[in-house]
C-alpha cells in the first residue's frame, strides 16, 4: 500500500534555531499534503495545507512566518520551524491523500516527527 | 465551526467486557474515520465509514455511522489488553484541492486484567 515517510523521526534542538521536517509520499504523487501538530495527551490539530506549485494555506492561529512550508515536488513537502522555542515542542505529523477521483480518496499518515526544543 | 466530540475521553475496562465509544460531529459529513494511536506512534487507520448506515467490523472492534444523527460508534467486544491505546474519530474538512481531517479529542482506553 501507499506509504508516507517523515524525516527525521525525532529531533532535539536549542531554542532559537530552525528545524526542517520532510514529508514524502513514497509511491504516489500528492499535490496536496497536510501538516498536523499534536501536543502531549492531546488530539491532532491541522496546522496547514501544503500545495504543490502554490503557497501553503494556514489554519487560524498558526503563524505562517514561523512555520514555513514548501511543497517542492509532487512527492515532497517540508515544514521548517523557524526560531524554535520550547512551546513548539510537539509531535508533527504529515498526511497525504491519494486521490482516486471518487469519494474514496485514501488518507495516508506519516510516522511523525518528535520535536523537542531545549 | 466543525466540532467533533468523543466520549468518554478516558476509559478503563476489564478484559472480557464490552464497551462503546461515541463520536458526535456538528456538520454534515458523509465520511467518518476511526484511528488508533499507540504511545509515541502515528495513526493507524481502523475504519473508514462512507455512508449512512455503514457498519464495519475488524476483530473485536465494530464501527457504525448514522449520518442523520451525526453519530458514529466504536464498539469493543470482549476487550483484551492489546486494545489499550487512544482511539480517535475524525471527519473530513475541505482544504484547497483535498480533504484534511478534523479529529475528536480521542478516547484513551486502558484494558486491565
Amino acid at each position: 500500500g501507499a506509504v508516507v515517510s517523515q524525516h527525521p523521526s525525532w529531533v532535539i534542538c536549542k531554542s532559537g534555531t530552525s528545524v526542517k521536517i520532510e514529508c514524502r509520499s513514497l509511491d504516489f504523487q500528492a499535490t496536496t499534503m497536510f501538516w498536523y501538530r499534536q501536543f502531549p495527551k492531546q488530539s491532532l490539530m491541522l496546522m496547514a495545507t501544503s500545495n504543490e506549485g502554490s503557497k501553503a494555506t494556514y489554519e487560524q492561529g498558526v503563524e505562517k512566518d514561523k512555520f514555513l512550508i514548501n511543497h517542492a515536488s509532487l512527492t515532497l513537502s517540508t515544514l521548517t520551524v523557524t526560531s524554535a522555542h520550547p512551546e513548539d515542542s510537539s509531535f508533527y505529523i504529515c498526511s497525504a491523500p491519494q486521490l482516486s477521483g471518487t469519494s474514496t480518496d485514501t488518507q495516508y499518515f506519516g510516522p511523525g516527527t518528535r520535536l523537542t526544543v531545549l | 465551526e466543525l466540532k467533533v466530540e468523543q466520549n468518554p475521553l478516558f476509559l478503563s475496562m476489564q478484559e472480557g467486557k464490552n464497551y462503546t465509544i461515541y463520536c458526535n460531529y456538528s456538520t454534515t459529513s458523509d465520511r467518518l474515520y476511526w484511528y488508533r494511536q499507540d504511545p509515541g506512534k502515528s495513526l493507524e487507520s481502523l475504519f473508514v465509514l462512507l455512508s449512512n448506515g455503514a457498519v464495519k467490523q475488524e476483530g473485536r472492534l465494530m464501527a457504525s455511522l448514522d449520518t442523520k444523527a451525526r453519530l458514529s460508534t466504536l464498539h469493543i467486544t470482549a476487550a483484551v489488553h492489546d486494545l489499550s491505546a487512544t482511539y480517535f474519530c475524525a471527519v473530513d474538512i475541505f482544504r484547497n484541492s483535498g480533504y484534511a481531517l478534523n479529529f475528536g479529542k480521542g478516547t484513551s482506553l486502558l484494558v486491565t486484567p
